[in-house]
């Protein structure tokens, strides 16, 4: 079985600040795990995903994560909020040929 | 390349009728997906399709809710007869291998109220 837990439902951050949201995942299976964003309205898009390799992983728009197998986190950060990163986000896990198992998603707010 | 393509973007419908979302993948992606979002939650996968083969449909509410992909391009999803709860974004997805490091295009979603 597969899980993703993403603490923190709303975060809000100021523009220009660090921002970190959390995942935690549960697999029986070595993971691959993704994280996507959702802007209103919109389908869900990539920012980035960990499959093996390099355990820090660059995505789009600033985004990175790293892959902690001891903490089984996969925690996504930016070095500097931009007001257009405000969205939801959403932590997500496959494995063995299943589809991704999203979390509940992590909304987050840039305040001018 | 062109994207997913969902129809309709909105519906809204009574409890007891009908409704059908029809998706077209991107061309030549083998995998397609129907998941579910309700308002406050994550996406949760309804069924998965291999070309015109059901992969998993372990989350598909049978009894009311079907899903076909015949000549495995493009899919739709039938709800009969709708609930209240079923009221959500219905999001189509396609991966052109279907392994579990391919990246999933999802399309805009269609959102569907039940009165």
């Amino acid at each position: 079985a597969q899980s993703v837990t993403q603490l923190g439902s709303h975060v809000s951050v100021s523009e220009g600040a660090l921002v970190l949201l959390r995942c935690n995942y549960s697999s029986s299976v070595p993971p691959y795990l993704f994280w996507y964003v959702q802007y209103p309205n919109q389908g869900l898009q990539l920012l980035l995903k960990y499959t093996t390799g390099a355990t820090l992983v660059k995505g789009i728009n600033g985004f990175e994560a790293e892959f902690k197998k001891s903490e089984t986190s996969f925690h996504l950060t930016k070095p500097s909020a931009h007001m257009s990163d405000a969205a939801e986000y959403f932590c997500a896990v496959s494995s063995r040929r299943r589809a991704l198992t999203f979390g509940s998603g992590t909304r987050l707010q840039v305040q001018p | 390349e062109a994207g997913v393509a969902q129809s309709p973007r909105y519906k809204i419908i009574e409890k007891r009728q009908s409704v059908a979302f029809w998706c077209n993948p991107i061309s030549g992606h083998a995998t397609l997906y129907w998941y579910q979002q309700i308002l406050g939650q994550g996406p949760k996968l309804l069924i998965q399709f291999q070309n015109n083969g059901v992969v998993d449909d372990s989350q598909l509410p049978k009894d009311r809710f079907s899903a076909e992909r015949l000549k495995g391009v493009d899919s739709t999803l039938k709800i009969q007869p709708a609930k209240l709860e079923d009221s959500a974004v219905y999001l189509c997805a396609s991966s052109d291998d279907g392994t579990e490091n391919t990246e999933a295009f999802f399309g805009q979603g269609t959102r569907l109220t039940v009165v």
